[in-house]
């Protein structure tokens, strides 16, 4: 089946910094990618939609302007958590869209002190 | 999309058959259902998917009544390491890229 990869695999940062998570798609391209978040015993919330080449499309109350994203090759979507503060500690996890289904990454999780 | 309705939890002993339940009453004809389970910390693996045919694969199968409004994912045999939160997802696949909106999912417990 197709692989997704995430980088890193877990974070721990300093709160006001900036963390850069990269999802790629391994053996297959994507024009779509989508970002979902976690928190403990929750559910996936989907985040963003990101689109190679063009702006991301982001879902209500998620704020683009602190969760940038960027889809510049068909392999490879990137989320930025700029100023992170602990309330953004989550479990981060890509998808990329293929033929039939979504393929997801095995998550970042990010823990800001 | 529509939205789906699964039992939050169930317990299945180790080697049996495991019967996933999920309702969809308001599922429309273009819609398709998903399944996909969450091992502990790990990101969303996908199962199977169908429209209207009972389907089969290597993992499960998926039987999908005629009036498309509930389907059952079973596990044939199952083993501890199937221990997961499973997902049943309502999804619209025009163009291939439509959300897949994630509800509470049903935790199953196999035991030994």
């Amino acid at each position: 089946g197709a692989v997704v990869s995430q980088h890193p695999s877990w974070v721990i940062c300093k709160s006001g910094t900036s963390v850069k998570i990269e999802c790629r798609s391994l053996d297959f391209q994507a024009t779509t990618m989508f970002w979902y978040r976690q928190f403990p015993k929750q559910s996936l919330m989907l985040m963003a939609t990101s689109n190679e080449g063009s702006k991301a499309t982001y879902e209500q109350g998620v704020e683009k302007d602190k969760f940038l994203i960027n889809h510049a090759s068909l392999t490879l979507s990137t989320l930025t958590v700029t100023s992170a503060h602990p309330e953004d500690s989550s479990f981060y996890i890509c998808s990329a869209q293929g033929r039939e289904t979504q393929y997801f990454g095995p998550g970042t999780r990010l823990l800001v002190l | 999309d529509a939205k789906t309705t699964q039992p939050p939890s169930m317990d299945c002993a180790e080697g049996r058959a495991a019967n996933l339940p999920c309702n969809h009453s308001t599922i429309s004809g273009n819609e398709y259902v998903y399944w996909y389970r969450q091992i502990h910390s790990q990101g969303p693996q996908y199962i199977i998917h169908g429209l209207k045919n009972n389907e089969t694969n290597e993992m499960a199968s998926l039987i999908i009544t005629e009036d498309r409004k509930s389907s059952t994912l079973i596990l044939p045999h199952a083993t501890l390491r199937d221990t997961a939160v499973y997902y049943c997802i309502v999804w619209k696949t025009t163009g291939n890229t439509g959300k897949l909106i994630f509800g509470q999912g049903t935790t199953l417990q196999v035991k030994p």
